[in-house]
């Protein structure tokens, strides 16, 4: 079955203490993306890759790292978390050079709390 | 600044009348258009694009609208269900060429669909 997995689903942590959402896709896929979702602020983009060893940022990268070393893997890392980035987190992937164009494939979400 | 705007935050319509959703954008350089629907707990799925050539898509009971001039599209659910209450929103991307990897999303428009 073609999937987006997203580790953990859930999380609560505390401020500083470094972590990381893993993101995996089974489809061969060249893009991937990270997104936050925040209450009236619908879905903003984080980071994106558009194949392995390439990425940049989207609208809102301050405080995230990422990585593309695999073309399946797209970890999210969050070296010193803060609590303004408590959200509901999700990856995403699609195929081809057109990467934002295609209809992307979204994994169920990550809810991280920061305390 | 919110680039791509979705000024309704919810709509609520019969079985089987149109629901309409309206998204604003202000970039005039976006050229490729998308919109995703959400479900809780899930992550969002593609439902239709259009690109900036076109004014129309259609796809079975969802037509997409775009008013270049207006910087404006809409989404046409003909006839609606209660399957399709779930949050919808549009995205937005380009110029094509230089960006096929960021992606901007609007904040969603919380549609319901009463039996």
């Amino acid at each position: 079955e073609a999937q987006v997995t997203q580790n953990p689903r859930y999380l609560i942590t505390v401020t500083g203490k470094k972590l990381t959402v893993t993101c995996s896709q089974n489809m061969n896929h060249e893009y991937m993306s990270w997104y936050r979702q925040d209450p009236g602020l619908g879905l903003r983009q984080i980071y994106y890759s558009m194949n392995v060893e390439v990425t940049d940022k989207g609208d809102v990268p301050e405080g995230y790292k990422v990585s593309r070393k695999e073309k399946r893997n797209f970890p999210l890392i969050l070296e010193s978390p803060s609590p303004n980035q408590t959200s509901l987190y999700f990856c995403a992937s699609s195929t081809g050079l057109k990467g934002s164009n295609q209809p992307q494939h979204f994994g169920d979400g990550t809810r991280l709390s920061i305390l | 600044d919110q680039q791509v705007k979705q000024n309704s935050p919810s709509l609520s319509v019969q079985e089987g009348r149109i629901s309409i959703l309206n998204c604003d954008y202000t970039n005039s350089m976006f050229d490729y258009f998308l919109w995703y629907k959400k479900y809780p707990a899930e992550g969002p799925t593609f439902l239709i694009s259009i690109s900036s050539i076109k004014d129309k898509n259609e796809d079975g009971r969802f037509t997409v609208f775009l008013n270049k001039s207006a910087k404006h599209l809409s989404l046409h659910i003909v006839p609606s269900q209660p399957g399709d209450s779930a949050v919808y929103f549009c995205a937005a991307s380009g110029p094509g060429g230089t960006s096929y990897g960021k992606l901007t999303f609007g904040q969603g428009t919380i549609l319901t669909v009463h039996p």
